[in-house]
């Protein structure tokens, strides 16, 4: 079993701020992808990264898959509060998804 | 087309009554899943479902959960003897290919299940 770490657990900014996320493993994945939850809702694909060192952009946010296919990191732009949410990664061979971190921005 | 549909959105009950939630999935969607998310907490996979093979059942959490996917498509995650620690949001997903073809999981609303 892969054992995906997501840090920072928590974080709160302020609106405009920009920040970045990880997900961590000593594992290889052919792919991984990030999800999002917002309260009272299922979780939502966002992005599936495949190739080592590939970026991908969703408009605010660019995500980032490590070259050693080990890690990857999402970056958010000017952070709006609509992005307030929970951001989980989780690798295409196993069902598990990282602890994730909560997000909020605030107005 | 229609989402994941899960019922009831939520459910209340007794320690000690068992409980059954059910879980529609998209149609044609081979796989399924089960995950448990407890209050601020990521998801805790619980048991999956492809095609006609065996469920995994490596997440269940004790022999008081069980699960069951009736001609491939409506699975049922039923608990026996609740406990308060059961309580938590149960949510299902379905994907079109199993996760080591690269999938999508598309996420039901969940069902709170408080257990009094």
């Amino acid at each position: 079993t892969q054992l995906l770490e997501q840090s920072p657990q928590f974080l709160s900014i302020q609106e405009g701020e920009n920040l970045t996320v990880y997900c961590n493993s000593s594992s290889v994945f052919s792919s991984l992808q990030w999800y999002r939850q917002e309260p009272g809702e299922g979780p939502v694909l966002l992005v599936t990264v495949v190739t080592g060192g590939e970026v991908k952009k969703l408009k605010r946010l660019t995500f980032q898959f490590g070259d050693a296919r080990k890690d990857s990191s999402l970056h958010i732009t000017a952070a709006q509060p609509g992005d307030t949410g929970l951001y989980l990664c989780a690798a295409n061979n196993d069902m598990r998804f990282g602890a994730g971190t909560r997000l909020t921005v605030k107005p | 087309g229609a989402g994941v549909s899960q019922s009831p959105s939520n459910k209340v009950t007794e320690k000690g009554k068992d409980v059954e939630l059910r879980c529609d999935p998209i149609s044609g969607h081979t796989a399924l899943y089960w995950y448990r998310q407890s209050l601020g907490q990521g998801l805790e996979f619980l048991i999956y479902f492809q095609g006609n093979s065996a469920p995994d059942k490596s997440g269940l959490p004790s022999d008081r959960f069980s699960a069951e996917r009736t001609g491939g498509s409506v699975s049922t995650l039923t608990i026996q003897r609740t406990q308060q620690e059961d309580s938590a949001v149960y949510l299902c997903a379905s994907s079109l290919v199993p996760p080591d073809r690269g999938y999508e999981q598309y996420f039901g609303p969940g069902t709170r299940l408080t257990v009094t």
